[in-house]
């Protein structure tokens, strides 16, 4: 059965950071490339980064570009989204994706004081 | 960026009836692959999305056939032949022919 499981989210202050982790298991994780989606409360969905399957390639929305940082680890199975300089526009649910293919159920980020 | 117009916000459908979404593209999908990366996503209440449709027609795995996508370009139509209770739920289209990757604003799917 195919998994992905989000952590790290949490509550943090305005300028704070927070690191995501994703765990992908049931799947041959090194050949997908991978995203974060994002979405706030009540609203669409937001794709924020990109990455390749051996992590030579990335992109970023402009929302969080030098903000935001991708990365990858396939011996681990782990997608990771780190996460500085956080804005309260940045509250929302955060999603790890195998291409489109997958998803994992999300894990809540909170920027407030 | 690609913009994603989805129509309509809003589909009141009764049980049994076929339902049909639209969605527009402010540019052609067309990849230089020549593959049209065109999806569609289903979110349920309360649930992460999942993909139905990839490259503009294509059912992902365990998905019934009553849903099938059609189109071409820019235009391109997400039908349920027949709506069942489980298929309430906002559906977004979504391009990754080209970053960023866009979705269009979604269509909520209840039932009359």
């Amino acid at each position: 059965e195919v998994q992905l499981v989000e952590s790290g989210g949490g509550l943090v202050q305005p300028g704070g950071s927070l690191r995501l982790s994703c765990a992908a298991s049931g799947f041959t994780f090194s050949s997908y490339e991978m995203n974060w989606v994002r979405q706030a409360p009540g609203q669409g969905l937001e794709w924020v980064s990109y990455i390749s399957t051996g992590g030579s390639t990335i992109y970023y929305a402009d929302s969080v570009k030098g903000r935001f940082t991708i990365s990858r680890d396939n011996a681990k199975n782990s997608l990771y989204l780190q996460m500085n300089s956080l804005r309260a526009e940045d509250t929302a649910v955060y999603y790890c994706a195998g291409r489109v293919d997958y998803w994992g159920q999300g894990t809540l980020v909170t920027v407030s004081s | 960026d690609i913009v994603m117009t989805q129509t309509p916000l809003s589909s009141p459908v009764t049980l049994g009836q076929p339902a049909s979404i639209s969605c527009r593209s402010s540019q052609s999908l067309v990849h230089s692959d020549g593959n049209t990366y065109l999806s569609w996503l289903q979110q349920r209440p309360g649930q992460p999305p999942r993909l139905l449709i990839y490259k503009i027609s294509n059912r992902f795995s365990g998905v019934p056939d009553r849903f099938s996508g059609s189109g071409a370009g820019t235009d391109f139509t997400l039908k349920i032949s027949r709506v069942e209770a489980e298929d309430v739920g906002v559906y977004y289209c979504m391009q990754a022919t080209q970053f960023p990757l866009t979705f269009g604003g979604g269509t909520k799917v209840e039932i009359k």
